[in-house]
């Protein structure tokens, strides 16, 4: 079956840029995160999304990072005014609850801010 | 907080030479502690879950182990195809996201 999707692959944007990164997550999973991961560096948490409920945001590491998800499916990262310190590999995961079971992770999206 | 600490960082071996890549984590309450193949330009792939101690899980040539304070990946007879970063990952009671070490880099040579 269809795995978790993302797009673009590769993103290059200029500092101050803004950038919306995508997450199509497997179909009938009700749980999509969102992790960076950064050179050198382990997977970041950055946000959650069970259901209708509200995000857990508690990740994010800045005010300019926001996600939404419309419709309990589809997911879009948006970065506002890139910074250089951004550059990383996102990547999204989605799974069948958000207690216990295992998250299926996508290719992720690669963004390199100049 | 929880913390998570791989160890080695790297590891080399020639192919069939059996090894075992450690996991060490600290966390309130464990729900589950996870394992992940990464090859290079790709997304994390799904190995193994462990919910207890005691508790061990197998899948070809690798086989997952859990303590109260650590886990273990055995690779047996390793191939060339096994070379990957490995991640170990851990959830707690109380939430959903999975905090995770940095990974051991493994190469296989033929």
């Amino acid at each position: 079956g269809a795995g978790v999707s993302q797009s673009p692959s590769n993103k290059v944007t200029e500092k101050g840029k803004d950038v919306e990164l995508r997450c199509d997550p497997i179909s009938g999973h009700t749980a999509l995160y969102w992790y960076r991961q950064s050179l050198g560096q382990g997977l970041e948490f950055l946000i959650y999304f069970q259901g209708n409920s509200a995000p857990d945001k508690s990740g994010l590491p800045s005010d300019r990072f926001s996600a939404e998800r419309t419709g309990g499916s589809v997911s879009t990262l948006t970065i506002q005014r890139t910074q250089q310190e951004d550059s990383a590999v996102y990547l999204c995961a989605s799974s069948l609850e958000s207690i216990g079971n295992e998250q299926f992770f996508g290719p992720g999206t690669r963004l390199t801010v100049l | 907080e929880d913390q998570v600490t791989q160890s080695p960082e790297a590891l080399r071996l020639q192919e069939g030479e059996s090894s075992s890549l450690n996991c060490s984590y600290t966390v309130s309450g464990l729900r589950g502690l996870f394992w992940y193949r990464q090859d290079p330009g790709k997304g994390p792939e799904f190995l193994f879950t462990l919910y207890s101690a005691g508790e061990e899980k197998e899948k070809e040539r690798l086989k997952a182990t859990l303590t109260k304070k650590e886990s273990f990946l055995h690779i047996t007879a390793p191939k060339p195809e096994d070379s990957a970063t490995y991640l170990c990952a851990v959830k707690e009671t109380s939430g959903s996201r999975l905090t995770f070490g940095e990974g051991t880099q493994l190469t296989v040579n033929p």
